[in-house]
């Protein structure tokens, strides 16, 4: 069964960082690339980054170029996200997910897997 | 960056109809697209990816259509468990959510 479990969400404040974890099983982990996925309160969901399957290359939207950065440990089959100079706006519960399949060949599949979330709240 | 601009932002239908929502990309995506399924207090749920491929364990009452910019999901049959929002997701390039349609019961 594939499981993913986010860790280390919480209040924080502005300015400040926080780095989240997501603990990943059911699957092999680096066949896969993984991304993050928040959403704020009472909207909708926002695609936040991407790491490739060997960690080699990652992309991310504009609002956290510079201020997120999305890693992950193949071994511990964990994927990170260490959030720098946090904001109010970047108030959300943020989820792990499951992106594409790489087996020498990329296959796009839709975010398949979820992890349950976990809120973080940037206040004073 | 692409934008996807789906639509209605909310919906209310009966028990047994047939829905369709709908999803605009600002430039063609390949039938790179996904579409989701949240209910109040959970995480989404994927039930069609490459515009028309429907995900393991999903009714098969759910079908995703389309090509170029436009595409659409379908629910066939509508039940009181499709209560929900619904999104879209294109990851032809990077990856980008529509903005949801919340689905009620007439």
């Amino acid at each position: 069964e594939v499981q993913l479990v986010e860790s280390g969400g919480g209040l924080v404040q502005p300015g400040r960082s926080m780095k989240l974890s997501c603990a990943a099983s059911g699957f092999t982990f680096s066949n896969y690339g993984m991304a993050w996925v928040r959403q704020a309160p009472t909207k909708g969901l926002e695609w936040v980054a991407t790491i490739s399957y060997d960690g080699s290359s990652t992309y991310y939207r504009d609002s956290v170029k510079g201020r997120f950065t999305i890693s992950r440990d193949n071994a511990k089959s964990t994927l990170y996200l260490q959030m720098n100079s946090l904001r109010s706006e970047d108030t959300a519960t943020y989820y792990c997910t499951r992106d594409y399949y790489y087996d020498g060949t990329y296959y796009p599949l839709g975010f398949a897997y979820w992890g349950q979330g976990t809120l973080v709240t940037v206040s004073s | 960056d692409i934008q996807m601009t789906q639509s209605p932002a909310s919906l209310s239908a009966s028990l047994g109809e047939t829905v369709t929502i709908e999803c605009r990309a600002s430039e063609d995506i390949y039938n790179g697209l996904a579409w989701y399924q949240q209910k109040p207090g959970k995480s989404p749920q994927l039930l069609i990816y490459n515009a028309n491929s429907l995900h393991t364990g999903v009714p098969s009452r759910f079908s995703g259509s389309g090509s170029g910019t436009q595409y659409s999901l379908k629910i066939n049959s509508l039940q009181s468990e499709d209560v929900a929002s619904y999104f879209c997701q294109q990851y032809y390039n990077y990856r980008t959510f529509g903005g949801g349609t919340k689905l009620e019961l007439k």
